[in-house]
């Protein structure tokens, strides 16, 4: 299968901080990618997407930001909290709307330190 | 409304034995999927349901992993004797209907095999 990287393993911020987790993808075909977070003992948790056609987009505290050119996708959090401590993953959709069209990357894990 | 639920949380079996994980589905979402997460790996895709046929059962690891799904809600999925690799966390997750990305996730079953 595909597979969906991680820059970094581990990452620690202050609070207050702004926080930027990086994912690397390596299909070209990829046309929808998803941030999730996921708390220890808990499931992954839906946070954002964006769509392959697009470059940014922003939620609440958090903006996803797409660079097809080289294959990269950043997940920024603003003003990072505690309740931001978990794993952040990114996923890459190629080729449907299927499960099986969705792969996941392993995952980057946020510390914030009071 | 209640989320995913998944039982038991912790499941702790000597290889060999026959293990059965549950998942109750948020109701009316007529798309159930599950996934194995290993330690340090990305979300594995196992299978999905559409109501209670799941067409596509290429991502079962082996012909040891079945999965039910009856009434279009509750799901099983059975591990018939155990392996050592098939510990890990294994998530539940379910969405309105089968394509629509966000997906709700459960809290996971984690299986340890002795």
């Amino acid at each position: 299968g595909e597979s969906v990287g991680l820059h970094l393993p581990t990452l620690s911020v202050q609070e207050g901080d702004n926080s930027i987790i990086n994912c690397a993808y390596s299909n070209s075909a990829s046309d929808y990618f998803i941030w999730y977070k996921q708390e220890s003992g808990k499931g992954p948790q839906f946070i954002i997407d964006i769509r392959s056609n697009m470059d940014k987009r922003q939620g609440q505290r958090v903006t996803v930001l797409l660079n097809k050119t080289v294959k990269h996708l950043s997940l920024q959090i603003a003003a990072t909290q505690p309740g931001d401590s978990a794993v952040y993953f990114c996923a890459e959709n190629i080729g449907g709307t299927g499960a099986n069209n969705l792969f996941f990357g392993t995952g980057t894990r946020l510390t914030v330190i009071p | 409304g209640a989320g995913v639920s998944q039982s038991p949380s912790n499941k702790v079996t000597e290889k060999g034995k026959d293990v059965e994980l549950r998942c109750d589905p948020i109701s009316g979402h007529t798309a159930l999927y599950w996934y194995r997460q290993s330690l340090g790996q990305g979300l594995e895709f196992l299978i999905y349901f559409q109501g209670n046929s799941a067409p596509d059962k290429s991502g079962l690891p082996s012909d040891r992993f079945s999965a039910e799904r009856t009434g279009g809600s509750v799901s099983t999925l059975t591990i018939q004797r155990t392996q050592q690799e098939d510990s890990a966390v294994y998530l539940c997750a379910s969405s309105i209907s089968y394509g629509e990305r966000e997906q709700y996730f459960g809290p996971g079953t984690r299986l340890t095999v002795t």
